[in-house]
Formats: C-alpha cells, sequence, structure tokens
C-alpha cells in the first residue's frame, strides 16, 4: 500500500516566493494533518482536517500561511511570502478515525524547505 | 490540555543491551492512545509501537516494548538487543480517542545513541 506521499521532497527558495507544498493521503483516511519540525520548536500542528474541512488551525503561525483539501485524496500548504524563518521539514500525516485502526497517525518523508 | 513529556534528552547504549526510553503524560481523559515514533537522520516518522489506553496488556512489537502505567499516567520503551540502526530520535505522542478527528500531541524527544 502506498503511504502518505509529499512533494516535494526538498525545495530552496528565495524570500519573498511562493511555497505549495502538496500532500496525497493514504486511500481511505479521512483525517489529514500538517506538522512542521524545527529545532527550536520541535514539532507543531499547523492544522488538521476531517472529511476536507478544517477542524483546527490555530496552528498556522500568521497569515501567510494557508492550507487547503479540495478532496479526499488531495491537500496542499501554502506560504506567501516565504521568509527564512519559515525555514524546517513539513510533515503532511493521515489517519483513519477508527478504533480498530488504533487511530493510528501515519506521515509522509517530509518537504525540507530553505529560504535564503 | 494533554502535555506530553520525555525527560531524557539523550541516551546511549551498547549495541546488543537493553534500554528504556520514559514518557509521562498528563490528562483528563480515560479513553486514549499513546504511540512512539522514530526518526531517523533521514527525518521520515516510523512508526515504533501503539497503545490503546483501555488494553491492560503492554504492547510488543519484535525487540520494542511498553511498560504502560496508566494510573501512573506513564509510558516508557523498552529497545531489547539494541541494534545500530536504532539510532534516532525517539518521540513519544498522545492522541485522545474520538468519533472525529483529533491531533497528536509530542513529547520534546530523546536522542538515542547506539555505541559498539
Amino acid at each position: 500500500d502506498a503511504g502518505v506521499i509529499q512533494s516535494p521532497r526538498h525545495e530552496v527558495t528565495e524570500m519573498g516566493q511562493e511555497v505549495t507544498l502538496r500532500c496525497k493521503p493514504i486511500s481511505g483516511h479521512n483525517s489529514l494533518f500538517w506538522y512542521r519540525q524545527t529545532m527550536m520548536r520541535g514539532l507543531e500542528l499547523l492544522i488538521y482536517f476531517n472529511n476536507n474541512v478544517p477542524i483546527d488551525d490555530s496552528g498556522m503561525p500568521e497569515d501567510r500561511f494557508s492550507a487547503k483539501m479540495p478532496n479526499a485524496s488531495f491537500s496542499t500548504l501554502k506560504i506567501q511570502p516565504s521568509e527564512p524563518r519559515d525555514s524546517a521539514v513539513y510533515f503532511c500525516a493521515s489517519s483513519q478515525n477508527i478504533r480498530t485502526s488504533g487511530n493510528t497517525i501515519y506521515f509522509g518523508e517530509g518537504s525540507w524547505l530553505t529560504v535564503v | 490540555a494533554q502535555t506530553v513529556t520525555q525527560s531524557q534528552p539523550e541516551m546511549s547504549v551498547q549495541e546488543a543491551e537493553t534500554v528504556t526510553l520514559s514518557c509521562t503524560y498528563d490528562t483528563s481523559e480515560s479513553d486514549y492512545y499513546l504511540f512512539w515514533y522514530k526518526q531517523p537522520p533521514s527525518r521520515q516518522m516510523i512508526l515504533v509501537i501503539r497503545q490503546e489506553a483501555y488494553k491492560q496488556q503492554n504492547a510488543t512489537e519484535n525487540r520494542f516494548s511498553v511498560n504502560f502505567q496508566k494510573a501512573a499516567k506513564s509510558f516508557s520503551l523498552k529497545i531489547s538487543d539494541s541494534q545500530l540502526g536504532d539510532a534516532a530520535m525517539y518521540f513519544c505522542a498522545y492522541r485522545t480517542h474520538t468519533g472525529t478527528a483529533s491531533k497528536l500531541t509530542f513529547g520534546t524527544g530523546t536522542r538515542l545513541q547506539v555505541t559498539l
């Protein structure tokens, strides 16, 4: 079975440019999460969706960040304009929300973003 | 809000020996899930083991086992017969059991070194 698929794996961009990170969750999963990991702040939840609807976006740092989930198999996280402090590894993750799956959240391999 | 505490920033173990990583959590809920994730240098988040709070039996996965003490809110990970490939960051995580989506709350991680 395919896992959570993220693209791009690595991106280097200049300050002020728009960055779009993409995610395909595991088929049949109805929850999707975007996490960010930095040395200073560890793993932070940015936003999560249930059945394509945003449930909690309180972790989105500011208006420069936006996330969409137009259908059950695709989500984007956009940063516009990007800043050097946005440099981080961005993880997409997905899960089913049923007891038989143990409510396990599965992670993609991450998108390494460097803003110079 | 739930919190997860990993009090050991770094641990070291010799190859073939056993090591235990500590994790405590704070919650007022009775039904939840606990996880250990491994993050090697590649940064991929890999599920190691999970525990359902309603189960009294401690989970095991090959060389990995947990000591789940619900009353004490403790969830430690034991790695037996440690191997060089076990060297990584290990994150303890908590997730509420709910019919709708809920997020994972992570600890700050323990970096495990495996020496010859």
